[in-house]
């Protein structure tokens, strides 16, 4: 089965650093983008990144732009979204994402859907 | 930034009627245009993606269409099970790919 498995829910203090992963199973890791999306609590969902796991390119939306990292593990399989700095407004569930068709074209929509990992960041 | 603007807000439907939802996009999204379903405490599910396709396994009483700024879909014979929110996202100017804020079909 084509997957994607994230990591559990995180409970973290302002100013913290985290990463938080996304392993892919089933499929060839390195040929399809990974989208990265953010959902607060009873909100909508948020763009914020994409990267291609064959060469590691990465682009990010401009509100998350310089706050968040994006990297791959081309090795494990494996995704990762990070924070240096956590604040209470990152409290939300990410979701990470695959493209539809494995292409280098990154205009597509995205099939295969993480769980999802829940963040919460209080003092 | 391309801005998707969904309506209605909320839709409330009977089961066996049919449903509309609509999303605009701010500028041209050509035909890449995806439609989400999403349920309470689950991910999104990709119902249709190049404005019209369905995706595997969704079936045929949800229906896309549209292309450029105006988008539809349509599900025919409301069944309870597809109480839900529902997303557009266009994927034609990056970054980002833009999410509606989403509209929420309840089932009478």
């Amino acid at each position: 089965d084509v997957q994607l498995v994230q990591s559990g829910a995180e409970v973290k203090k302002p100013g913290e650093s985290l990463k938080l992963s996304c392993k892919g199973s089933g499929y060839t890791f390195t040929s399809y983008w990974i989208t990265w999306v953010r959902q607060m609590p009873g909100k909508g969902l948020e763009w914020m990144g994409i990267i291609y796991p064959g060469d590691s390119g990465t682009r990010y939306s401009p509100s998350f732009q310089g706050q968040v990292t994006i990297s791959v593990d081309k090795s494990i399989n494996t995704a990762y979204v990070q924070w240096s700095s956590l604040k209470a407004s990152d409290t939300a569930v990410y979701y990470c994402a695959r493209h539809r068709a494995g292409s280098t074209r990154p205009n597509d929509a995205s099939d295969i859907w993480g769980q999802g990992t829940m963040v919460t960041v209080s003092s | 930034e391309i801005v998707m603007t969904q309506s209605p807000a909320t839709l409330s439907v009977s089961p066996g009627e049919r449903a509309t939802l609509s999303c605009r996009a701010s500028q041209s999204a050509s035909s890449n245009l995806a439609w989400y379903q999403q349920k309470p405490g689950q991910p999104p599910r990709l119902l249709i993606y190049g404005a019209f396709t369905r995706a595997t396994g969704i079936p045929a009483r949800f229906s896309g269409s549209g292309s450029g700024t105006e988008f539809t879909l349509t599900i025919s014979s409301l069944q309870s099970e597809d109480s839900a929110i529902y997303y557009c996202q266009q994927y034609n100017i990056w970054p980002p790919y833009t999410f509606g804020q989403g509209t929420k079909l309840e089932i009478k």
